[in-house]
């Protein structure tokens, strides 16, 4: 998710729903896509990436999907738990040019027990 | 022990003063980044290096400089520190290469300037 000004985008559900987040990226050559999470008071862990030769991947309880034609990113969190409370980052790479991560704003998530 | 290390954790400092945050890695990976990050700015690219003779500037190099002394180290300089330097700092590293370019944080250095 993209912020405006210094609000960070929250996303809120209950325990045990399924959560979306979503993440517009700005480059169309980037070709390596990547979600963070990071909890309150450490850096940012790596959840799951995708590659742009594919349109999703799974792993476990978490679904990354890859729309190239508008940019769009979405992490799907399935039966959301109070552990996953955290900021979501995507981040992008041209793997052609320079590599380097660029991230996303984050999506704050707050999962209500 | 942790792949990444930050060294200081949180530090204040006044305005104009020198300062150096350090970062080290066990992971043997020859790429190493510093992130800053900002509330409802997400993490912005300062310096990045992807080994020991290559340093490159990110998105907001201005008012930092950086050192690549060894494969496992890569040290962040604030020569003259003003307020608006105030933010968390990160130290990463990655494999690289079209293999994998996850990238692995330190915990994190917060620094305040006044």
């Amino acid at each position: 998710g993209e912020s405006v000004g210094l609000h960070l985008p929250t996303l809120s559900v209950q325990e045990g729903d399924n959560s979306i987040i979503n993440c517009a990226y700005s480059n169309s050559a980037s070709d390596y896509f990547i979600w963070y999470k990071q909890e309150s008071g450490k850096g940012p862990q790596f959840i799951i990436d995708i590659r742009s030769n594919m349109d999703k991947r799974q792993g476990q309880r978490v679904t990354v999907l890859l729309n190239k034609t508008v940019k769009h990113l979405s992490l799907q969190i399935a039966a959301t738990q109070p552990g996953d409370s955290a900021v979501y980052f995507c981040a992008e790479s041209f793997q052609g040019g320079s590599e380097k991560l660029v991230f996303g704003k984050g999506t704050k998530l707050t999962v209500n027990p | 022990d942790a792949d990444v290390t930050q060294t200081p954790r949180n530090r204040i400092t006044k305005t104009g003063k020198r300062i150096m945050l350090e970062c080290s890695q066990t992971k043997g990976h020859d790429r190493m980044y510093w992130y800053r990050q900002d509330p409802g700015l997400g993490l912005r690219l300062i310096y990045y290096s992807f080994d020991v003779k290559d340093i490159n500037k990110g998105e907001i190099s201005d008012g930092y400089s950086v050192s690549r002394q060894a494969q496992a180290k890569f040290s962040l300089s604030l020569e003259s520190a003003i307020p608006n330097q105030t933010a968390l700092y990160f130290c990463a590293t990655s494999e690289g290469g079209q293999l994998n370019t996850e990238a692995f944080f330190g915990q994190g250095t917060r620094l305040t300037v006044v």
